[in-house]
């Protein structure tokens, strides 16, 4: 089983809210990551768990905040977004540190009005 | 810099002509090369994993393989449902990150 399940699969959120986005694998991966998805772009990195601590940063603002509460849950925290962070946002998770392939999870479209 | 190059940006092929995909990278040490499909508003879906020039691997009508600057996707006798975008993506050692191309759409028309 490949599966990376996240919810909810579409959100629509003001720039004043605050929400949260998940992500759950039960492949016994070690690692988990967050990807930002433009339209026709291809998937931009954003936050890489090793193990349950975060290992990258890609210098993503701070009204985007990662959590991992264990090893086979990540969250996304969001908060006083802008327009111009309606994405696709994509979880993936792979056995850990090597070249091993990440599997991607459906992702999530989010607008913020 | 590590930097992933694809050709052609979209590909519009007869079902059943086949054709290939090209991925050109310049990484400083690939651990590894990477394929995906994506479909239209969903995640990258995994297709192969290369290491070494030289290296193939086959799937279905699907066939990659690897040189020392280049991958190929080549596709034998595509049908429609091969239409998707196809992501090529490298990672260097000491970095979990993926360096991601622009990718190539692909349309099979029946």
């Amino acid at each position: 089983d490949t599966e990376v399940t996240q919810t909810p699969k579409h959100l629509v959120m003001g720039m004043t809210n605050k929400k949260s986005l998940k992500c759950e694998q039960h492949m016994g991966h070690r690692a988990m990551y967050w990807y930002k998805q433009k339209a026709k772009k291809p998937p931009e990195l954003m936050f890489v768990y090793s193990y349950e601590k975060l290992s990258i940063n890609e210098s993503v603002p701070s009204r985007f905040s990662p959590e991992c509460p264990n090893s086979s849950l990540l969250n996304l925290h969001l908060h006083a977004l802008q327009p111009e962070d309606s994405a696709l946002y994509l979880c993936a998770s792979s056995q850990g540190q090597g070249a091993v392939e990440q599997y991607f999870g459906p992702g999530t479209r989010l607008t913020v009005t | 810099e590590d930097q992933v190059t694809q050709s052609p940006e979209a590909l519009r092929l007869q079902e059943g002509e086949s054709s290939s995909l090209n991925c050109s990278y310049t990484v400083s040490g690939l651990r590894g090369l990477f394929w995906y499909r994506q479909d239209p508003g969903k995640g990258p879906e995994f297709l192969f994993t290369l290491y070494s020039a030289g290296e193939e691997k086959e799937k279905e009508r699907l066939k990659a393989t690897l040189t020392k600057k280049e991958s190929f996707l080549h596709i034998t006798a595509p049908k429609p449902e091969d239409s998707a975008t196809y992501l090529c993506a490298v990672q260097a050692y000491n970095t979990d990150k993926l360096i991601f191309g622009t990718g190539t759409r692909l349309q099979v028309f029946p």
